[in-house]
């Protein structure tokens, strides 16, 4: 049974360049959480999706970053015009239900723009 | 005040000791509590959730405080692969019981 998968692992981007950071949820899960880490910080909520809907973006900043969950593939974390502070390890999180400690993590995906 | 603050550590250890993580956190709403554990460049992982009466898990100890608003993880007799980054996790419940909240992590080396 395959935990949850983000992809690409490593991504470099240049300033001004779009970021697209993937995650495959668990088998049999259907909500999806992402969460950054920027150096020397904690992990930080961004936003919660399930199939076709954005249930919470309370975490995600106001302008350049979106997310989606179709209903068929994956959850997509899109980046636009990245920026130096934008480089952070983004990590993917699903669940069976809406409760927060079955949460599982993916392996990450660590942005760096230059 | 931060929402979940942490020992700043690090914390270098000799096998076989014991140490102990402590953790506060704000919002007295907070329902739910957890350790994760996190390699380095590695994803976090649930080591445990926190109970109100305390829990144990071999060499592991956690324990709640609410009234203080007060967590901690105790490791005894500590081996080389629990050197990691131990952090404390928490859920502020009611309508947004989804989202965790964590702190920034306690790093912990043991050495031989």
């Amino acid at each position: 049974n395959a935990g949850v998968m983000q992809n690409p692992r490593h991504l470099v981007r240049r300033r001004g360049q779009e970021a697209r950071l993937r995650c495959s949820p668990m088998k049999g899960h259907s909500h999806v959480y992402w969460y950054r880490q920027l150096p020397e910080e904690g992990l930080k909520f961004m936003v919660y999706l399930q199939k076709e809907n954005i249930i919470d973006e309370s975490g995600m900043p106001k302008e350049r970053f979106s997310a989606e969950f179709p209903k068929e593939g994956p959850s997509i974390l899109r980046i636009q015009q990245v920026v130096r502070g934008d480089s952070a390890a983004y990590f993917c999180a699903s669940s069976p239900h809406r409760t927060s400690y079955e949460q599982y993590f993916g392996p990450g995906t660590r942005l760096t723009v230059t | 005040r931060k929402e979940v603050e942490q020992d700043p550590g690090p914390f270098n250890v000799p096998e076989g000791a014991t140490v102990a993580f402590n953790c506060t956190y704000s919002n007295s709403a907070s329902q739910s509590f957890f350790w994760y554990r996190q390699d380095c460049r590695k994803e976090p992982k649930l080591l445990m959730s926190v109970y109100s009466s305390g829990n144990e898990d071999g060499r592991f100890t956690a324990q709640l405080n609410r009234a203080s608003q007060y967590i901690s993880l105790l490791i005894r007799d500590s081996k080389l692969s629990d050197s990691a980054t131990y952090l404390c996790v928490v859920n502020t419940g009611g309508g947004s019981n989804y989202k965790l909240t964590f702190g920034k992590g306690t790093l912990l080396t043991v050495n031989p």
